[in-house]
């Protein structure tokens, strides 16, 4: 099945700066690529996805890129608020498995 | 538009004992999925349903068991808990199967004693 790595597991970053979360995946026949973001007590929020046909989205402050042929793909975000403090999760989805997680990057965001 | 709803969103059983989790989708939504989010492993897939049918299944024991009706709404079961079944149940809805946005309900937190 699917396999989804993610790093870092913590970033800290300054309010203001960017902030950039990478993922890679195991699955060739995977083509949907979502991102969550989880604040405490809440479920996963969708924030931003991309499908294997594009290589690079953009809404507002947040981009997700793709690359197909090394599998990986990350998410960037720029001017760094304190409300984008929280868990965001990548993921793949492959075959019939639904969504595969990666563990999570825990982004603090220092005032 | 109502978002995804999941009751009850805590939960308290004993080791043996049986338990349903229910959830609604957004109007209109025919998909619903599980997820089993713990510390240790993460968010897992348990399986997906589509009207009515289940679709997909993740690698949990027969323990875990869900259903759909014919209003999308969808209800889990796990029976004979274990202390290793402790973990937030969150439901996805989709308007269709496959690779398709999912929108998660807030979970429910089930703790086993």
């Amino acid at each position: 099945g699917e396999n989804v790595e993610q790093h870092p597991s913590t970033l800290s970053v300054q309010e203001g700066d960017s902030a950039v979360i990478k993922c890679t995946y195991s699955d060739s026949a995977s083509n949907y690529f979502p991102w969550y973001k989880q604040e405490l007590g809440k479920g996963p929020q969708l924030i931003i996805d991309i499908r294997s046909n594009v290589g690079e989205k953009k809404d507002q402050r947040i981009a997700v890129t793709l690359n197909k042929t090394a599998k990986h793909f990350s998410l960037h975000i720029t001017e760094t608020q304190p409300e984008d403090s929280a868990v965001y999760f990548c993921a793949a989805m492959g075959g019939a498995d639904g969504l595969t997680f990666g563990k999570g990057t825990h982004l603090i965001i220092q005032p | 538009k109502a978002g995804v709803t999941q009751t009850p969103r805590y939960l308290i059983k004993t080791r043996g004992q049986q338990v349903t989790l229910s959830c609604s989708p957004i109007s209109g939504h025919r998909s619903v999925s599980w997820y089993q989010q713990t510390p240790g492993q993460g968010l897992q897939f348990l399986f997906e349903y589509f009207s009515e049918t289940q679709r997909n299944k993740g690698n949990f024991p027969g323990r875990f068991s869900g259903r759909q009706f014919s209003n999308s709404r969808s209800e889990m079961n796990v029976s004979t808990l274990e202390l290793g079944d402790s973990a937030l149940y969150l439901c996805a809805s989709s308007s269709r199967t496959g690779r398709n946005e999912q929108f998660f309900g807030p979970g429910t937190r089930l703790t086993v004693l």
